[in-house]
């Protein structure tokens, strides 16, 4: 089966700097990526990672450790709209490129 | 800009009642997603379809039926709602990022069964 882990819920202070950690074991693999989602709203799409190791994308990075079946989103100079749940999805190898999500981080941001 | 959108952001329904959700992109994507999303279980597939008239059961497909008879669209159906499917559903479409196949989602419709 699949199997995507990520911690319910997060606080970190404005500012700060916050890494929210995701592992996995899927029967393929085509890449991780990662989501925002505001509460009630769609997830958007922030980064991915195919191969090992630190992609960057202004404040946010994303890390891949393919053999040990972990990434992570760090989220740097955190701002209060930063307040979000983060999602962390494994696209399965094959035609069809399914996604499988985990349920995703709760990250509340305080002053 | 990638846009999906999705017939109704709020819905409310009777038990019985059968349930059409609509979800149009406008991409020209082949594959096309629904999922649904609940506390504690994050989004789960019910159904995708990788081109016209083509579908494929997802991970809960039981009480859920769909149709794609338009690249653009594809429509998600419960035939007889229940009060266990009052949910969040999500509708994506996938399109390369870069070199990388992603999925892009529309703003969701809140169902709520009574």
């Amino acid at each position: 089966g699949q199997n995507i882990d990520q911690p319910t819920e997060m606080t970190a202070t404005e500012g700060a700097i916050v890494q929210i950690n995701c592992t996995y074991q899927t029967s393929g693999f085509n890449g991780l990526f990662w989501y925002q989602q505001h509460a009630g709203e769609a997830p958007t799409f922030l980064s991915y990672n195919v191969l090992d190791g630190l992609e960057e994308k202004g404040r946010f990075s994303s890390f891949l450790s393919r053999s040990k079946g972990y990434s992570y989103l760090l989220l740097k100079e955190l701002q209060m709209k930063d307040s979000a749940s983060y999602l962390c999805a494994v696209s399965s190898e094959g035609n069809f490129n399914k996604f499988y999500f985990g349920s995703g981080t709760k990250l509340n941001v305080k002053p | 800009d990638v846009k999906v959108t999705q017939s109704s952001r709020y819905l409310v329904k009777r038990t019985g009642e059968k349930v059409f959700l609509e979800c149009v992109q406008d991409m020209d994507h082949e594959n096309m997603f629904w999922y649904r999303q609940d506390p504690g279980l994050g989004l789960r597939l019910i159904y995708f379809s990788y081109d016209v008239k083509m579908k494929e059961k997802g991970d809960i497909p039981e009480g859920y039926s769909v149709s794609r008879e338009k690249k653009e669209r594809f429509s998600l159906i419960l035939e007889s709602a229940s009060t266990n499917q009052t949910s969040m559903y999500l509708c994506a479409s996938s399109g390369l990022e870069g070199y990388q196949e992603t999925q892009y989602f529309g703003p969701g419709t809140r169902l709520l069964v009574l």
